[in-house]
């Protein structure tokens, strides 16, 4: 059974700085996606990571994925307040499950 | 515009009360899910079908359950029996690819 796990749960960033969320799971997930939420809100999707090695930016977001360690990355970089938003990651387990399995999300807020 | 529509976006239960969670999607998508979502928690999978007049039960499909009828249609039924339904409930679509589209969700409250 795939399980997901991210950290950090909460995160209190400067605007301008960098930074990163890690998401590891726990078995082969044959692709990883990145979304995010805005409070009250649906989850909007941000990327799918489907291959080692794998690497998508989109702005200042820019999320990884290396299957050999089982881990990816959401990379923050200069950091502004309309990022703040909680950020879920989820793998998919692959074969003819089509089921999401979600980490337990990073509440990200960016202070001026 | 296709899509994928939860109604009601809020509702709220007595005690004791089924209440019924509409899910409608026009992707013409084969499968459909209902996650869970609680302040500080992911989402997590309460049932899923992949094709019409099949479900499965996901992680916590205690106190619910689903029909899958027709292949736009995914309701949700939050019976008696689940003693702590307050929470925000996510409907999801998807093709056998990656094509994955979320619903607005409906905020469900015990009064």
């Amino acid at each position: 059974e795939l399980k997901v796990e991210q950290n950090p749960l909460f995160l209190s960033m400067q605007e301008g700085k960098n930074y990163t969320i890690y998401c590891n799971y726990s078995t082969t997930s044959d692709r990883l996606y990145w979304y995010r939420q805005d409070p009250g809100k649906s989850l909007e999707s941000l990327f799918v990571l489907l291959s080692n090695g794998a690497v998508k930016q989109e702005g200042r977001l820019m999320a990884s994925l290396d299957t050999k360690a089982r881990l990816s990355t959401l990379h923050i970089t200069a950091a502004v307040h309309d990022l703040s938003a909680t950020y879920f990651c989820a793998g998919r387990g692959g074969g003819s499950n089509y089921k999401l399995t979600f980490g337990k999300g990073t509440l990200l807020t960016v202070n001026p | 515009d296709g899509g994928i529509t939860q109604s009601p976006k809020y509702l709220f239960r007595k005690e004791g009360q089924n209440v019924t969670l509409s899910c409608e999607q026009n992707l013409n998508h084969d499968a459909m899910y209902w996650y869970r979502q609680d302040p500080g928690q992911g989402l997590r999978l309460i049932y899923y079908s992949q094709i019409v007049n099949d479900f499965q039960k996901g992680d916590i499909a205690e106190g619910y359950s689903v029909s899958r009828e027709k292949k736009e249609s995914f309701p949700l039924t939050v019976t008696s029996a689940q003693k702590n339904p307050t929470a925000f409930y996510l409907c999801a679509s998807s093709t056998t690819g990656d094509g994955y589209t979320f619903g607005s969700g409906t905020r469900l409250t015990v009064v």
